[in-house]
């Protein structure tokens, strides 16, 4: 069991906007980073977002972060096919001196 | 372009040893954090250990303290893991990955190596 929290899955249809939580506590994302991945089927993670909200050059806008107390939030927006993928959050535990990864969450773009 | 390439993985019997390495092109090696990731058959990412640029500081999961052992050289350019008594739980494919652990940001992953741990 994660101690962060996704919802094991979402969808949407295509062209929709779409959002996935990531609950935590105080000792991990109220007070460190929050940054999400996107791992494609068979494919090695690769980082959307870090650092709360910023985006790695070559990750469209279309995907976005933000974060609230001990929660963050992943958006994506004008959905695609191609976004059908797990997505997991992470964030450094300063309690634990550990890296936290959320359980993961499967989109599917009906 | 920045390159990892993880190696070393296998079929091991369960108490059984292996050796991971990762060879790193592309960046200054020595000036970045690396980290081990694990993902079991079905399963989520499970963070394994850290080590800083000069390996002053280390980190594992509990699951894996003391029987792991992460290091790095930096005149190879070379990542490694050092896994001992090996169980099945440890079976996983093993990504090496570029960035700060405590920022939780990895920029860069290799592809990975599949290890497991079976008789």
């Amino acid at each position: 069991q994660s101690v962060l929290t996704q919802p094991p899955s979402v969808s949407a249809t295509p062209g929709q906007k779409v959002t996935i939580s990531c609950s935590g506590s105080s000792s991990n994302i109220g007070n460190n980073f929050v940054s999400w991945y996107q791992q494609l089927p068979g494919t090695a993670p690769k980082l959307l977002i870090y650092d709360d909200n910023k985006r790695p050059s070559g990750i469209p806008g279309r995907f976005s972060g933000s974060k609230s107390g001990t929660s963050a939030t992943l958006g994506i927006t004008g959905l695609q096919t191609g976004d059908e993928a797990d997505y997991y959050c992470v964030s450094w535990d300063s309690s634990l001196s550990a890296v936290l990864f959320g359980g993961g969450t499967k989109l599917t773009v009906l | 372009e920045v390159q990892l390439v993880e190696s070393g993985g296998g079929l091991v019997e369960p108490g059984g040893s292996l050796r991971l390495s990762c060879a790193a092109s592309g960046f200054t090696f020595s000036s970045y954090p690396m980290n081990w990731v694990r993902q079991a058959p079905g399963k989520g990412l499970k963070w394994v250990s850290s080590i800083t640029s000069s390996s002053s500081l280390i980190y594992y999961a509990d699951s894996v303290k003391g029987r792991f052992t992460i290091s790095r050289d930096n005149a190879k350019n070379s990542l490694f893991l050092q896994m001992n008594n090996l169980r099945a739980e440890d079976t996983a494919v093993y990504y090496c990955a570029r960035g700060i652990p405590a920022a939780g940001d990895f920029h860069s992953w290799g592809p990975g190596t599949l290890v497991t741990v079976s008789s």
